[in-house]
């Protein structure tokens, strides 16, 4: 159990463009989900926090027009990269826990890249 | 206060050794202390984790060992394989981290065969 899925795993843009990242839960109800950006042999970033229903919290010096985060129910949160640049590109990993748990189970992640 | 300092940066072991990797903290708010592997390309995957209340956890061929009053923990791996190649994370989360979890800085281990 505790299944965290990623979609797309991997995708390719122009520069300019919004590209939108889904983490879905797909066997428990995700109260809480994470947001992380992950580079090349480097630690992870939490980027944000969001629960079901309210507004996401953005960790310091993440851009919230940028980085837009809807958590919209329980199992779904999708994060979009608006007006994406070359910068950008990195590895995106969601994470979500369940009631009552540390626990955060991730998902595979996904690789951006802008050209 | 926030920080958890994460050694060696990376380690080569022999196939059948003992692969240790340390964690340290300064938080004695944190109550929950996880270890991630992760393989290139794809998303962490919890291993085992620990709460403060043990000094000890055993999970197959892994081992966490956890000493409250120096604030450290680590990770031991027995008959380390060459598919325990990965990078290894601690981290640790509590109340007043909004149980966020804060991340060593990783630890790439080579097995080698």
């Amino acid at each position: 159990g505790a299944v965290v899925s990623q979609h797309p795993s991997w995708v390719i843009c122009k520069s300019g463009t919004s590209v939108k990242i889904e983490c879905r839960s797909l066997d428990f109800q995700a109260t809480t989900m994470f947001w992380y950006r992950q580079f090349p042999k480097q630690s992870l970033m939490l980027m944000a926090t969001s629960n079901e229903g309210s507004k996401a919290t953005y960790e310091q010096g993440v851009e919230k027009d940028k980085f837009l985060i809807n958590h919209a129910s329980l199992t779904l949160s999708t994060l979009t990269v608006t007006s994406a640049h070359p910068e950008d590109s990195s590895f995106y990993i969601c994470s979500a826990t369940g009631t009552g748990g540390h626990e955060q189970f991730f998902g595979p992640g996904t690789r951006l890249t802008v050209l | 206060q926030q920080q958890v300092k994460q050694s060696p940066q990376s380690l080569i072991v022999q196939k059948g050794g003992i692969s240790i990797i340390n964690c340290a903290y300064e938080n004695t708010a944190f109550d929950y202390f996880p270890w991630y592997q992760q393989f290139p390309g794809k998303g962490p995957a919890l291993l085992i984790a620990i709460r403060p209340d043990v000094s000890e956890k055993k999970e197959g061929r892994f081992t966490i060992s956890f000493n409250k009053s120096a604030k450290q923990f680590s990770l031991h791996i027995m008959d380390s394989q060459p598919g325990d190649s990965a990078t290894y994370f601690c981290a640790a989360s509590g109340w007043n981290s909004n149980y966020q979890l804060i991340w060593g800085a990783g630890t790439k281990l080579i097995i080698k065969p």
